[in-house]
């Protein structure tokens, strides 16, 4: 059965510091990776991840991606209290179906 | 701007009404979603349809079922609405084919009672 594994499920750190959000997947026919941003409403697109090893980058965030190992992590350095949310991470398959991770929740304290 | 309008940003509905969750978008997407989103077990596809009058089921359509007979609209009904039922609602439109993005709606956190 295809899975999308985020973690950690929860993380809570003082602003300024740097965070690095893992999603691990197991899917039979990988299409591409995807990364949202949930706030207190709807997710917002972050980034699209087809290729190995291709860093994607906005601003203070950055995400990339390793086919061998099946996984990808988004990172965000410098964070602000404006980047609590929830992050969510998908993969998109053959059939262009969603399988989406569990999320994970991100506290920033000022 | 690209927008998916949910009707209700809050339901509280009792055991057994049937409930209508509304969705509209304005980008002309074949494609629509809905999901639920349920603390730690992330979204799960309900319904989703890539043409009007077509639908298909998700992960989880038992006692749910979807009505798209516009392009721009997606319903999702509850019949009889369960207590099990009570979730947060996310409706999504999305371009489809290789550079498939969704946008979403700002969701509709229903409470059965």
């Amino acid at each position: 059965e295809d899975k999308v594994v985020q973690s950690p499920l929860s993380l809570v750190v003082h602003e300024g510091d740097t965070v690095t959000l893992n999603c691990s997947y197991e899917v039979t026919n990988f299409r591409s990776l995807l990364w949202y941003k949930q706030e207190k409403k709807a997710p917002t697109f972050l980034f699209m991840l087809t290729s190995s090893g291709i860093e994607k980058k906005s601003g203070r965030l950055s995400s990339i991606l390793d086919k061998k190992e099946l996984f990808s992590i988004l990172n965000i350095t410098a964070t602000q209290t404006g980047d609590s949310a929830i992050y969510l991470c998908a993969v998109v398959d053959s059939n262009y179906q969603l399988i989406w991770g569990a999320g994970t929740k991100l506290i920033i304290k000022p | 701007d690209v927008k998916v309008t949910q009707s209700s940003r809050y339901l509280v509905k009792r055991t057994g009404e049937k409930v209508f969750l509304e969705c509209v978008q304005d980008m002309d997407h074949e494609n629509m979603f809905w999901y639920r989103q349920d603390p730690g077990l992330g979204l799960r596809l309900i319904y989703f349809s890539y043409d009007v009058k077509m639908k298909e089921k998700g992960d989880i359509p038992e006692g749910y079922s979807v009505s798209r007979e516009k392009k721009e609209r997606f319903s999702l009904i509850l019949e009889s609405a369960s207590t099990n039922q009570t979730s947060m609602y996310l409706c999504a439109s999305g371009t489809g084919g290789v550079d498939e993005k969704l946008f979403f709606g700002s969701g509709t956190q229903l409470s059965v009672l």
